[in-house]
């Protein structure tokens, strides 16, 4: 069974800095991985799908990687904004996602 | 193109009754996954519905089902309500055309259940 790992479980960063979020899975045998947003008390909004064959993905400030050998995936925002103050999940299949990163960034 | 769409948005029911949730997927799309969400259980899978079968199940009990029509919208029913099934239901819908790993998923808002 695919476990998801998403350390540490909560990031507090002044407005500019940038953020880098971590995914951790266990089998590295995976189809794609899967970036979601989201808000308190909404649903999860996808921000990046990187296929298995892909080793990268952007979209404007977020840029995401996979490392299936090391089981590993990262998303790196630029510039942080307060408006980026969300959680932040990761799913490497549909029954297994991460718990989340829930990001501050002091204005 | 609208995106997935749940119904009701928030619901309250006592102990013991039933319920039952809507989600309408993205036009096109097949799959519909639904997820029970906790602040202490974190984002949990309870099953996938494809071509009006039921694919992946997660580990529910049976009080927890599910059935998806000819137009691919898809309901969730909870019988017998408990305390602790007071959760943010969600679904997702997604292509797939296989069941193996994972299609890009678009979430809907959620359906906020309150259990009294």
């Amino acid at each position: 069974k695919q476990e998801v790992t998403q350390i540490p479980a909560a990031l507090s960063v002044p407005e500019g800095e940038n953020l880098v979020l971590n995914c951790s899975f266990t089998d590295s045998a995976i189809y794609n991985l899967q970036w979601f947003r989201q808000d308190p008390g909404k649903g999860l909004t996808s921000l990046l799908l990187i296929q298995s064959s892909q080793r990268e993905q952007t979209s404007g400030r977020l840029n995401a990687s996979l490392d299936k050998s090391s089981g590993r995936s990262t998303l790196y925002i630029a510039a942080s904004q307060p408006g980026d103050s969300a959680t932040y999940l990761c799913a490497a299949h549909k029954l297994s996602f991460g718990a989340g990163t829930t990001v501050t960034v002091r204005a | 193109k609208a995106g997935v769409t749940q119904t009701p948005r928030y619901l309250i029911k006592t102990r013991g009754q039933q319920v039952t949730l809507s989600c309408s997927p993205i036009s096109g799309h097949r799959s519909v996954s639904w997820y029970q969400q906790t602040p202490g259980q974190g984002l949990q899978f309870l099953f996938e519905y494809f071509s009006e079968t039921q694919r992946n199940k997660g580990n529910f009990p049976g009080r927890f089902s599910g059935r998806q029509f000819s137009n691919s919208r898809s309901e969730m029913n909870v019988s017998t309500l408990e305390l602790g099934d007071s959760a943010l239901y969600l679904c997702a819908s997604s292509l797939s055309s296989s069941g193996q790993g994972l299609d890009e998923q678009f979430f809907g808002p959620g359906t906020r259940l309150t259990v009294l």
